[in-house]
């Protein structure tokens, strides 16, 4: 069974920068995606944007293009989730999660992490 | 405003039944695409509850099932437990700007 643990919580300033870590461990990783999933307060999650490291795909959703970096290293991998220019829209718990299905159509976000939350204020 | 609608709340005693919707569009569920569910307990993250329209991941008991028609798709529970009491949210695959994976905005489970 795969296990995702996150880093710590952070409060930064607007218009700063942000990157989160999310450790893998266990179950087979060779092929596995992942995506970061953020939930503003009392809010729906969002889907910000995925990477399967094997093959090296990286997708994001267009409303973070331009503004947001992800990345992984290590063997098992650890995912990485830069967010730049933060304003404090951006203040939200931030989960790395696994995805289940093979094709984009199907995918289901099955394991999560234990989630990051990011507070932006002056 | 998400892509995926849901009610805000719903609410059920002891050992009822309960059924939260998902109505979505042409651009997600009305295209045929899955829905899946999550369960999301107060201070924890997310668990998946339902894949694939119907199907339960191990260890999700057979009181929560899934169904979809159109473009729409619905979450029951039956005999309905305290430890019930969560937010739902459904998800499905979206062609449009806000996708590829789109989320609703969630259904506060109380149980009376």
């Amino acid at each position: 069974q795969v296990q995702l643990v996150q880093s710590g919580a952070e409060l930064k300033k607007p218009g700063s920068s942000v990157k989160v870590s999310c450790k893998t461990s266990g179950g087979s990783l060779r092929s596995n995606a992942f995506s970061w999933v953020r939930q503003a307060p009392g809010q729906g999650p969002e889907w910000v944007g995925g990477i399967i490291p094997v093959f090296g795909t990286i997708t994001y959703a267009q409303k973070f293009q331009g503004r947001v970096t992800i990345t992984a290293s290590g063997s098992p991998a650890t995912i990485f989730m830069e967010l730049r220019s933060l304003t404090s829209a951006d203040t939200a718990t931030y989960y790395c999660v696994t995805h289940k299905g093979d094709e984009m159509a199907d995918v289901a976000f099955e394991i999560w992490g234990q989630g990051t939350l990011i507070t932006v204020s002056s | 405003q998400s892509v995926l609608t849901q009610p805000p709340s719903v609410s059920g005693a002891p050992g009822q039944r309960v059924v939260i919707s998902c109505t979505g569009s042409s651009s997600n569920i009305g295209a045929g695409y899955d829905v899946h569910w999550y369960q999301q307990l107060p201070g924890s993250a997310p668990r998946l509850l339902i894949f694939g329209n119907t199907n339960r991941p191990s260890g999700v008991p057979d009181r929560f099932s899934g169904s979809k028609s159109g473009s729409s798709a619905s979450l029951a529970i039956t005999g309905l437990q305290a430890g019930d009491e969560a937010d739902y949210y459904c998800q499905s695959y979206d062609t449009g700007v806000a996708g590829p994976w789109v989320f609703g905005r969630g259904t506060k489970l109380t149980v009376l």
